[in-house]
């Protein structure tokens, strides 16, 4: 199956700082790349959609201030929380889907970030 | 109601049992039906699709019934290595494809 990297595995990061999370697809072009959050023991929560090439589309109640989302090439799509605060603190996942309307997505390993 | 619910268990079975769970989905333009697998700590694992025929794959059995809306995955023979989360996930065109998840039904695995 298609590989999607993700880095760093784990942050931890004091108050107010900015934490960027990077997600690439490895051997395949992604055309879509999808950014989810997930709190223990809560699914996974879509924040947003993103396309190479043009701006992200987020889910409602996710700060698009707070929360930026770059996809810069087919292979690469970034995410940086912004003055991240302890109650950012969660499981950052990334997906990479290759064809719209093409079900499956590929998953990194996720980065589990932690506000102090 | 949310658009994709589970049981969260956890259910606790004995290693070799036959153990099966659900998920209702609220949305009936829904078309495609999967099952993931996530342990703790890791990414979602696709587990299988599930398809209007119901599908089997080795020891798993996935199974929809549109008219109830709901899918089902039953496990026999079960392993300590499947103690892990089971997610159901839903899709559908009017949602432009994207992967509306349930909550997950924690599985647990005793010798």
């Amino acid at each position: 199956g298609a590989v999607v990297s993700q880095h760093p595995s784990w942050v931890i990061c004091k108050s107010g700082t900015s934490v960027k999370i990077e997600c690439r697809s490895l051997d395949f072009q992604a055309t879509t790349m999808f950014w989810y959050r997930q709190f223990p023991k809560q699914s996974l929560m879509l924040m947003a959609t993103s396309n190479e090439g043009s701006k992200a589309t987020y889910e409602q109640g996710v700060e698009k201030d707070k929360f930026l989302i770059n996809h810069a090439s087919l292979t690469l799509s970034t995410l940086t929380v912004t003055s991240a605060h302890p109650e950012d603190s969660s499981f950052y996942i990334c997906s990479a889907r290759v064809l719209k309307g093409y079900n499956e997505q590929f998953f990194g390993p996720g980065t589990r970030l932690t506000v102090l | 109601r949310k658009e994709v619910e589970q049981d969260p268990g956890p259910f606790n079975v004995p290693e070799g049992a036959t153990v099966a769970f659900n998920c209702t989905y609220s949305n009936s333009a829904s078309q495609s039906f999967f099952w993931y697998r996530q342990d703790c700590r890791k990414e979602p694992k696709l587990l299988m699709s599930v398809y209007s025929s119901g599908n089997e794959d080795g020891r798993f059995t996935a199974q929809l019934n549109r008219a109830s809306q709901y899918i089902s995955l039953l496990i026999r023979d079960s392993k300590l290595s499947d103690s892990a989360t089971y997610l159901c996930v839903v899709n559908s065109m009017d949602s432009n494809y994207q992967l509306i998840w349930g909550a997950g039904t924690k599985l647990i695995i005793k010798p």
